[in-house]
């Protein structure tokens, strides 16, 4: 079964910093890209950033870039989301996606929620 | 970036009756390679979204035949036949055509009249 497992989300001050990981399993994680998208509480969905699966591709929203940065251990099957400079705009749930660009995000996690409140 | 515009924002439905739900793109979707990159998914109440339709007309594995997708260039139609219980969620669209900036629509929230 495809699974895909985010962790590390919680309660930070602005300014701070977050690491989100996103554990995939049931399937060959380097076939696939992979996305982040958010959604704020009450609100739509946000396409934050992509990695491709080799990394050699890298992308953000300009609404997160050079705060954030996006990462994957293909020997862990694992992608990473370091967030720093956080603000409160930040508050949303976080989803880990893959892709087959330019199909877009297909399988989804469940979420991770990240609150930047003081 | 491709702002995709869905209408409408709010939808009753009855049981048993038909919905339709658009979504108008201000470029057009159609990608180098001649697909067209539209998904739909759906997004019930406390849960991850999860893929109804991609490129436009393809259901995904699972998804009930009474959903069905349609359109062309920037204009583009979710259908359900017979609407049901279990299709309360907010509905969104999705391109890929002008990746990585995936952009989604507003969102369509349907409820059961």
């Amino acid at each position: 079964e495809v699974q895909l497992v985010e962790s590390g989300g919680g309660l930070v001050k602005p300014g701070g910093s977050l690491r989100l990981s996103c554990a995939a399993s049931g399937f060959t994680f380097t076939t696939y890209s992979m996305n982040w998208v958010r959604q704020a509480p009450g609100k739509g969905l946000e396409w934050v950033s992509f990695i491709s699966s080799s990394s050699d591709h890298i992308y953000y929203a300009d609404s997160v870039k050079g705060r954030f940065t996006v990462s994957r251990d293909n020997a862990r099957n694992s992608v990473y989301l370091q967030m720093n400079s956080l603000r409160a705009e930040d508050t949303a749930v976080y989803y880990c996606a893959r892709d087959l660009a330019p199909m877009g995000p297909g399988i989804w996690g469940q979420g991770t929620m990240v609150t930047v409140s003081s | 970036d491709v702002v995709l515009t869905q209408s409408p924002l709010s939808l009753p439905v009855t049981l048993g009756q038909p919905a339709s739900i658009s979504c108008r793109s201000s470029q057009s979707l159609v990608y180098s390679d001649g697909n067209t990159y539209l998904n739909w998914f759906q997004q019930r109440p406390g849960q991850s979204p999860r893929r109804l339709i991609y490129k436009v007309s393809n259901r995904d594995s699972g998804v009930p035949d009474r959903f069905s997708g349609s359109g062309s260039g920037t204009d583009f139609t979710l259908k359900i036949s017979r609407v049901e219980a279990e299709d309360v969620g907010v509905y969104y669209c999705m391109q890929g055509t002008h990746w990585p900036r995936y952009t989604f629509g507003q969102g369509t929230k349907l409820e059961i009249k």
